[in-house]
């Protein structure tokens, strides 16, 4: 089945540094990714809709030039964090929606990125 | 606005009661609503979703939730827990369209007595 990919796993940066994390659709075309982050014990925040070939949609109180977002391809986003501290340790995931399902009913969710800065 | 409550923070039941966790939604349009769950330290599992049609939607894990519109709500229950069921369940609403998104309720941690 439909698969969303998200590299790397587990991640330590120092503090200042910048880390990447990507987020695939392996078997299927995706317009639309989305990416949330989820402190310890609590609920995913909507973070920002990547836009295939357009900029990023951000939530409101998400800094977009910490939190970069890059959607290059159809299978392919990115989030960036910039500078990162270690209030930005976190879990990170995504989704993906299939957009060749005519109702974008089959949405796909990767496995998380957990994120800490030393 | 598009939201997702879940009322109850956490729950505890005993091993083979019945269980129900409640969920309101509140959407402009008519919404496609899930239910996640979530291990310790793990991404998400889904359990069910609802988009059309019967309204009292069967998922995995011997799960079921009913979507009542009059009330906006979508609780999950199930017949008989199992220790395993111990977890963290989220319930989340959006749109139909590939660029709509989805939002997450604040969670409902279930404990499971012996």
């Amino acid at each position: 089945g439909a698969v969303v990919s998200q590299h790397p796993s587990w991640v330590i940066c120092k503090s200042g540094t910048s880390v990447k994390i990507e987020c695939r659709s392996l078997d299927f075309q995706a317009t639309t990714m989305f990416w949330y982050r989820q402190f310890p014990k609590q609920s995913l925040m909507l973070m920002a809709t990547s836009n295939e070939g357009s900029k990023a949609t951000y939530e409101q109180g998400v800094e977009k030039d910490k939190f970069l977002i890059n959607h290059a391809s159809l299978t392919l986003s990115t989030l960036t964090v910039t500078s990162a501290h270690p209030e930005d340790s976190s879990f990170y995931i995504c989704s993906a929606r299939d957009r060749g399902n005519a109702w974008g009913n089959t949405i796909y969710f990767g496995e998380g990125s957990w994120l800490t800065v030393v | 606005a598009q939201s997702v409550t879940q009322p109850d923070i956490h729950i505890t039941v005993s091993e083979g009661a019945s269980l129900e966790l409640r969920c309101n939604y509140s959407y402009g349009a008519t919404p496609y609503l899930f239910w996640y769950v979530q291990s310790p330290g793990q991404g998400l599992q889904l359990l069910l979703k609802y988009f059309s049609g019967d309204t009292l939607v069967q998922g995995i894990k011997g799960f079921e939730a009913e979507f009542k519109r009059s009330q906006s709500s979508f609780n999950l229950r199930k017949p008989s827990v199992h220790w395993s069921d111990a977890a963290e369940y989220f319930c989340a609403v959006g749109g139909y369209s590939s660029a709509s998104k989805i939002i997450f309720g604040s969670g409902t941690r279930l404990s499971i007595r012996p």
